[in-house]
């Protein structure tokens, strides 16, 4: 059983459309971080969020952790070709340990 | 600043053969990790080292065994390689801002094992 959940696990959309990918757990946690790795690359971190409900704004996507610290989401608004690529969420376990979900690969088409 | 590096970029070995993966960070960071990303599974911790001089076993550490040479450089070996460990592996780097721990990813190293 996977800790973290990811949905869903592909996604292929146009540009301009909006796009939403969650992120589920049933554990609760301190924290939670969102990656986006592209193609033939590491992946980069984009945001931590802390605060249950909190949002954080990064440009065109928008992450909210849930009240409860057990979910998150991330919302892309307008996507672009150059949004494509694998996001991952991840929480700290164990001796600070990262823990990833499976990761939700997006397709955005011209 | 180069950030996290990693050679090779790729790498074919057959059956038994062995090699070393190597790794390092110029951004003075403590802590240091190997995972392997395979299609499916994600990203999983093999080995990781909190500071110089200690290492620990992750998830998957079967197979491989590492080496924290200094403060800059991870390097991940395999004695005898076998097919199951074809799979793109990443070393990263770890550092506390801002009260939250950030990891920094290297390109990756692709290996296939025939």
């Amino acid at each position: 059983t996977q800790l973290l959940e990811q949905s869903p696990q592909f996604l292929s959309i146009q540009e301009g459309e909006n796009l939403t990918v969650y992120c589920n757990s049933s554990s609760v946690f301190s924290s939670l971080q969102w990656y986006r790795q592209e193609p033939g690359e590491g992946p980069v971190l984009l945001v931590t969020v802390v605060t249950g409900g909190e949002v954080k704004k990064l440009k065109r996507l928008t992450f909210q952790f849930g009240d409860a610290r057990k979910d998150s989401s991330l919302h892309i608004t307008a996507a672009q070709p150059g949004d494509t690529g694998l996001y991952l969420c991840a929480v700290t376990g164990t001796a600070s340990k990262l823990t990833f979900g499976t990761g939700t690969r997006l397709q955005v088409t011209l | 600043n180069a950030g996290v590096t990693q050679t090779p970029k790729f790498q074919v070995l057959k059956t038994g053969q062995s090699m070393t993966l190597q790794c390092a960070q110029d951004m003075n960071h403590n802590s240091m990790y190997w995972y392997r990303q395979d299609p499916g599974m994600g990203l999983r911790l093999i080995y990781y080292s909190a500071s110089e001089g200690t290492t620990d076993k992750g998830e998957v550490p079967n197979g491989y065994n590492v080496s924290r040479l200094n403060k800059r450089e991870f390097s991940l070996r395999l004695e005898s390689a076998a097919p199951s460990q074809t799979s793109v592996y990443f070393c990263a780097s770890r550092r506390l801002a801002g009260g939250n721990y950030e990891q920094y990813f290297g390109p990756g190293t692709r290996l296939t094992v025939t």
